[in-house]
C-alpha cells in the first residue's frame, strides 16, 4: 500500500482563489511528521510546512495552511489568495517515528499535484 | 536562498562515460542525501548519510557510487549509466536532532541528467 497518496494530478485556480490540494497517508506509527514542499519549473524541492502528529492545531505558514484529519488520515494543503507564481508541482511527505533510528530522515513522498493559477 | 547548491545543472552522458555529481550544503546540517526524481514517479531515496557515514543505500546499482568526504559536501559518482537512469538528481540536508520529527530536509536545485 502507498504511505502517501496525492489523488490530483493537476489542478487549475482563479488568481486570488484558495485552492485545496489532498493528501492521504497510511501509517501505523503514532509518531509521524507530514511536510508539504514546492516545486517549481526550475526543479529546486521547496519546503512550505510542517505538521507533527501530536500538533494539537493545524499548522499555519502565511498563506499556506495544514487541514489535518487525523481521524481520516488527510494533511491536505491549502493555499489562501492564489498567486501566479504559486504554479508549481506541490508534493506531501511523511517521516515516521520509527524512521528516527539508525540516523538520517527518511522521507517517503507522493507522487505530487501540478498547480496551475490562472489570471 | 543558495543554502544547497548542485553542480552541474545539466548533464549529458553516454552509457560508457564516468561522471560525478556534486552537492554542498552551506547550512551547518549533519545530513546529506541523493534523490532520484523519474517523470510520474515519486521521488525515491537513494542514499542518506548522517554524520559523514552512510546509514542508508535503498538497493541502488553499484554504477551509482556516493562519497562524503565531510559534512558540506556529497558526491555522486556514475559510470556505464543506461538510459532509464536518466532523470532529475536532487540533494538534501537537514540538521538532525535528538529524534525530532519536525528536522527539515532542505533540497538543492538538482541536476537533470540525460544518459543516451
Amino acid at each position: 500500500a502507498q504511505k502517501i497518496t496525492q489523488t490530483q494530478p493537476g489542478m487549475f485556480v482563479q488568481e486570488k482563489e484558495a485552492v485545496t490540494l489532498d493528501c492521504t497517508y497510511d501509517t501505523s506509527d503514532p509518531s509521524y511528521g507530514l511536510f508539504w514542499y514546492k516545486q517549481p519549473s526550475s526543479g529546486e524541492m521547496i519546503f512550505l510546512i510542517y505538521q507533527g502528529s501530536y500538533d494539537q492545531q493545524n499548522a499555519t505558514e502565511g498563506r499556506y495552511s495544514l487541514n489535518f484529519q487525523k481521524a481520516r488520515k488527510s494533511a491536505n494543503l491549502v493555499i489562501s489568495a492564489s498567486q501566479l507564481g504559486d504554479s508549481a508541482m506541490y508534493f506531501c511527505a511523511m517521516r515516521e517515528g520509527r524512521g528516527l533510528t539508525g540516523g538520517g530522515n527518511k522521507l517517503t513522498f507522493g507522487t505530487g499535484t501540478q498547480l496551475k493559477v490562472e489570471l | 536562498e543558495t543554502g544547497v547548491t548542485q553542480t552541474p545543472r545539466h548533464l549529458v552522458m553516454g552509457m560508457t562515460n564516468k561522471k560525478s555529481l556534486k552537492c554542498e550544503q552551506h547550512l551547518g546540517h549533519n545530513a546529506m542525501y541523493w534523490y532520484k526524481q523519474s517523470a510520474k514517479k515519486p521521488l525515491e531515496l537513494m542514499f542518506v548519510y548522517s554524520l559523514e557515514e552512510r546509514v542508508e543505500n535503498n538497493s541502488v546499482p553499484s554504477r551509482f557510487s556516493p562519497e562524503c568526504p565531510n559534512s558540506s559536501h556529497l558526491f555522486l559518482h556514475l559510470h556505464t549509466l543506461q538510459p532509464e537512469d536518466s532523470a532529475l538528481y536532487l540533494c538534501a540536508s537537514s540538521q538532525e536532532g535528538a529524534g525530532m520529527l519536525r528536522d527539515t530536509q532542505y533540497f538543492g536545485p538538482g541536476t537533470r541528467l540525460t544518459v543516451l
